[in-house]
């Protein structure tokens, strides 16, 4: 069973408005957490990563958020442009002294112009 | 600096027969992996290794072998390809530091391989 939850699988949004992308996982206790852009055709690329201790984190027009009790964290994207689609995806450094990853099967998102 | 590179970019094969996938990195990053990438599914470790010399098995290692003889490669061998494991195929490497009270594990991708199997 995955560890690392996303949600919605997909979404549409109109350019220029916002969305919120979910992660939930279910493993502790974790090092970081990632959020990585994937580009069709393309590998992932990391946009930001917070430590269990930090609550919030902003790579330009995109913020993430974690709730370590919750087991949650978001991705919110402001003022969305055409370039922003892509799959976003959560991704869980398990363990301290573990370097192996999990992903979540990443939320697909398209804007329209 | 090209960071990581995988080759072939695309492949297709026949049921049986073998190929080798080949990553590079030049960012000297000791640990590498290979992941597969399959529609609906985050990305599912097949192997990996934390250096020179060393690999491991991941969650999905059956039908796979590896070699790090060098610390920048890492290759990927299908010894007899299944349909099943078509898909597509992305290398990483990755550095360790530590980050406030955790680990920075950022991994850098390959641009993928995709794999045909008929």
């Amino acid at each position: 069973k995955n560890q690392v939850e996303q949600s919605p699988q997909s979404l549409i949004i109109l350019e220029g408005k916002n969305c919120t992308l979910q992660c939930n996982y279910t493993v502790s206790p974790f090092s970081n957490l990632r959020w990585y852009k994937q580009d069709t055709g393309r590998g992932p690329v990391s946009l930001t990563i917070m430590t269990f201790s930090e609550n919030t984190k902003s790579n330009g027009r995109y913020t993430a958020t974690l709730d370590a009790d919750t087991k949650q964290s978001s991705l919110h994207i402001t003022a969305s442009q055409l370039s922003d689609s892509a799959s976003y995806i959560c991704v869980v450094s398990l363990t301290l002294n573990d370097y192996k990853l999990s992903f979540g099967a990443g939320t697909t998102v398209t804007v329209r112009a | 600096n090209a960071g990581v590179t995988q080759t072939p970019k695309f492949r297709v094969l026949k049921t049986g027969q073998s190929m080798t996938l080949l990553c590079a990195q030049d960012m000297n990053h000791e640990y590498m992996y290979w992941y597969r990438q399959d529609p609906g599914m985050g990305l599912r470790l097949i192997h990996y290794s934390v250096g020179e010399g060393t690999t491991a098995k991941g969650e999905v290692p059956d039908g796979y072998n590896v070699s790090r003889l060098k610390k920048q490669n890492f290759l990927l061998g299908l010894e007899s390809a299944a349909p099943s494991q078509t898909s597509v195929y992305f290398c990483a490497s990755s550095y360790s530091e530590t980050l406030g009270q955790g680990l920075n594990t950022e991994a850098f991708f390959g641009q993928g391989t995709r794999l045909t199997v008929v």
